[in-house]
């Protein structure tokens, strides 16, 4: 079970944001890599990979989003919130089957 | 690029089955696996299950196991998604996404596909 918090967040333009995922099992793997990745869904639109493994940004992801975390404990950071980063965030893991996705936390301008 | 690209929107009546298809368009699938995941309006997303082309192997989540079936034409570069015994609660928005291996890596999202079961 993946639980995300908080499920909500506003944010004002050029604060930090921080959302926590939390695994109900470890995420590492046998093959010593960790199998979490973060996605954004942005109103109307399919889910876009941010972050793969932890913490490798996908190709055209901002370098101020990043992600942190190993185990079961993980945390998905925007430095400074701009206004093309609402929508919602999930967390996924992909270790075991079934991949499972976290609720969701809704990112919202202030 | 690869773009993958779904059926239009579905509207089916309880008991009956629809087939979802998602192309590969730009390229192929290559050794890429294709996963299913379903969103019902306002909620969150879903993992259905997935098929690696290349090898024809699936797995599905066990809520889905006995009336989900994923399919793959690799000569067609598509792959489909077939759920039977519909009820309203299968009312959703169906996507495929890519995954170059089985990392969790997925991209791209094909559009998605609304299916939308009614009497």
């Amino acid at each position: 079970v993946m639980t995300q918090t908080p499920l909500s967040l506003s944010v004002t333009p050029g604060q930090p944001a921080s959302i926590s995922c939390r695994s109900s099992q470890s995420l590492l793997h046998a093959d010593g890599k960790t199998y979490l990745s973060w996605y954004l869904q942005k109103p109307g639109q399919p889910p876009q990979l941010l972050l793969y493994e932890v913490s490798n940004r996908f190709s055209g992801v901002p370098d101020r989003v990043s992600g942190s975390g190993s185990g079961t404990d993980f945390t998905l950071k925007i430095s400074r919130v701009e206004a093309e980063d609402v929508g919602v965030y999930y967390c996924m893991q992909t270790v075991q089957l079934p991949l499972t996705f976290g609720g969701g936390t809704k990112v919202e301008i202030k | 690029q690869v773009h993958l690209v779904q059926s239009g929107a579905e509207v089916k009546k309880p008991g009956s089955s629809v087939k979802v298809s998602c192309k590969a368009s730009g390229g192929t699938f290559s050794s890429h696996t294709i996963n299913w995941v379903r969103q019902v309006p306002g909620q969150g997303l879903e993992w259905m299950g997935r098929i690696i082309p290349l090898l024809g192997i699936t797995h599905y989540a066990q809520k889905f196991q006995v009336r989900v079936m994923m399919t793959a034409d690799k000569s067609a570069s598509t792959a489909y998604m077939e759920l039977s015994s519909l009820t309203s609660e299968d009312t959703a928005v169906y996507y495929c996404a890519s995954d170059p291996g089985t990392q969790g890596r997925f991209d791209p999202w094909g559009q998605g596909t609304l299916v939308t079961v009614s009497s």
